[in-house]
């Protein structure tokens, strides 16, 4: 069963422009992940946060985390066309996903 | 290398088939999944080997049946599938349970 939400659904952008979701949590965690997906085929890995972490940076993307909210973030600053894809977080030592954002980014 | 490769890439099978799908990684890596992915939906968790042997079996139907045959390798057997078992099925490796997986590209399964 799905761990959270993740919100918007689905999010059209302009190239240059940011890009952020949302996820939100039920239980506890050690840490969360945030992953990328395009057109259905494998998942590639973008970032690990720890619960002790509040922020976090690789690149153009930041992630949040707020354990009391039992919410995270992902924030892609200057978005591309290659950018265009679903991102899905995950939590747990066995992933469990979030029902994931559709980003479309339009050159 | 540092990949997860899946075959085949698209299958094709009727209700009373037998096939296989098969995941390999050469990262050595000591846990190994298979997830289950319906169009639009995140990923759903099948089955987990950690150092070769079955750790979670998420109450899948027994007409899948995985097999690790060595540390490398990952095996999904298919009988008696129904149209609605057609979805991607992903696998996934990590250096051991609760690590940072890594995923194949997936199979595409359709179920006549």
């Amino acid at each position: 069963s799905q761990q959270g939400e993740e919100d918007p659904q689905a999010l059209s952008i302009q190239e240059g422009e940011n890009a952020t979701m949302n996820c939100s949590y039920k239980t506890s965690i050690n840490n969360l992940q945030w992953y990328r997906q395009n057109s259905g085929r494998g998942l590639v890995h973008l970032i690990l946060i720890r619960s002790n972490e509040r922020e976090k940076h690789s690149g153009r993307l930041r992630v949040t985390l707020d354990t009391s909210k039992k919410s995270s973030s992902l924030l892609i600053t200057a978005s591309r066309a290659a950018d265009t894809a679903s991102y899905f977080c995950a939590t747990g030592d066995m992933l469990t996903f979030g029902g994931g954002t559709r980003l479309m980014v339009k050159p | 290398d540092t990949e997860v490769t899946q075959t085949p890439k698209h299958l094709v099978m009727g209700m009373t088939n037998k096939k296989s799908l098969k995941c390999e990684q050469h990262m050595g890596h000591r846990a190994m999944y298979w997830y289950k992915q319906k169009a639009k939906k995140p990923p759903e968790l099948m089955f987990v080997y950690s150092y070769e042997k079955l750790s979670i079996n998420e109450s899948v139907p027994s007409r899948f049946s995985p097999e690790c045959p060595n540390s490398s390798l990952l095996n999904l057997h298919l009988h008696a599938l129904q149209p609605e078992d057609s979805a991607l099925y992903l696998c996934a490796s990590s250096p051991s349970a609760g690590e940072t997986q890594y995923f194949g590209p997936g199979t595409r399964l359709l179920v006549l």
